[in-house]
């Protein structure tokens, strides 16, 4: 069965500092893979979808991901934090009617 | 433009009670699914609508869950009987085009039921 792993629960860095979260996808064919954030009290908003094509995908608010299908990742980065990027964030995996999601990571940012 | 708007924000409702979800998509959006997301997790699926046909209804938990669509705009939720299992945020989002996971899905801001 298809299942999306985020194997960090939550990271903090600082203002400034880059970013990296991490993703994973147990799945058989090429999946569409995204990442979405969500904010307290907000509904999810999409960051970046990767379908098929270049491997690295440039996305809003200064994020990318990565897919790498010989480590089946798709990881998540930005170079510099702000402090309006703490939020929850779900990498998800797409296929048919199914959307599954990560159980998410959340950043803090420090001053 | 107005995004997906869901009602009622919060609700709290006494196990065994019935209880009816809202959620108004995006104008013109074909595609409408429900999640559900459990504190400190990621959001789970329940029921994808194309129009007013529910395609899919393979992540509804129960047959306590039921969902409807039938003017293919808005769409309501229901649970019967909650229990305290139910207690999750019910999360609605819309879709313009068909063909559902590779097509960008709008989110609501969703509704959190806690069964007491």
């Amino acid at each position: 069965a298809q299942s999306v792993t985020q194997p960090d629960i939550h990271i903090t860095v600082s203002e400034g500092a880059s970013l990296e979260l991490r993703c994973n996808y147990s799945y058989g064919a090429t999946p569409y893979l995204f990442w979405y954030v969500q904010s307290p009290g907000q509904g999810l908003q999409l960051l970046l979808k990767y379908f098929s094509g270049d491997t690295l995908v440039q996305g809003i608010k200064g994020f990318e991901a990565e897919f790498k299908r010989s480590q089946s990742s798709f990881n998540l980065r930005k170079p510099s934090v702000h402090w309006s990027d703490a939020a929850e964030y779900f990498c998800a995996v797409g296929e048919g009617s199914d959307m599954r999601f990560g159980a998410g990571t959340r950043l803090t940012v420090k001053p | 433009g107005a995004g997906v708007s869901q009602s009622p924000r919060y609700k709290v409702a006494k196990r065994g009670q019935d209880v009816a979800l809202r959620c108004d998509p995006i104008s013109g959006h074909v595609s409408l699914f429900w999640y559900q997301q459990a504190l400190g997790q990621g959001p789970e699926f329940l029921t994808y609508f194309q129009n007013e046909a529910q395609l899919d209804k393979s992540g509804l938990p129960s047959d306590r869950f039921f969902a409807e669509r039938p003017e293919g705009s808005v769409s309501t939720l229901k649970i019967q009987r909650t229990q305290q299992e139910d207690s999750a945020v019910y999360l609605c989002a819309s879709s313009l085009a068909v063909g559902p996971s590779y097509n960008e899905q709008f989110f609501g801001p969703g509704t959190r039921l806690t069964v007491l």
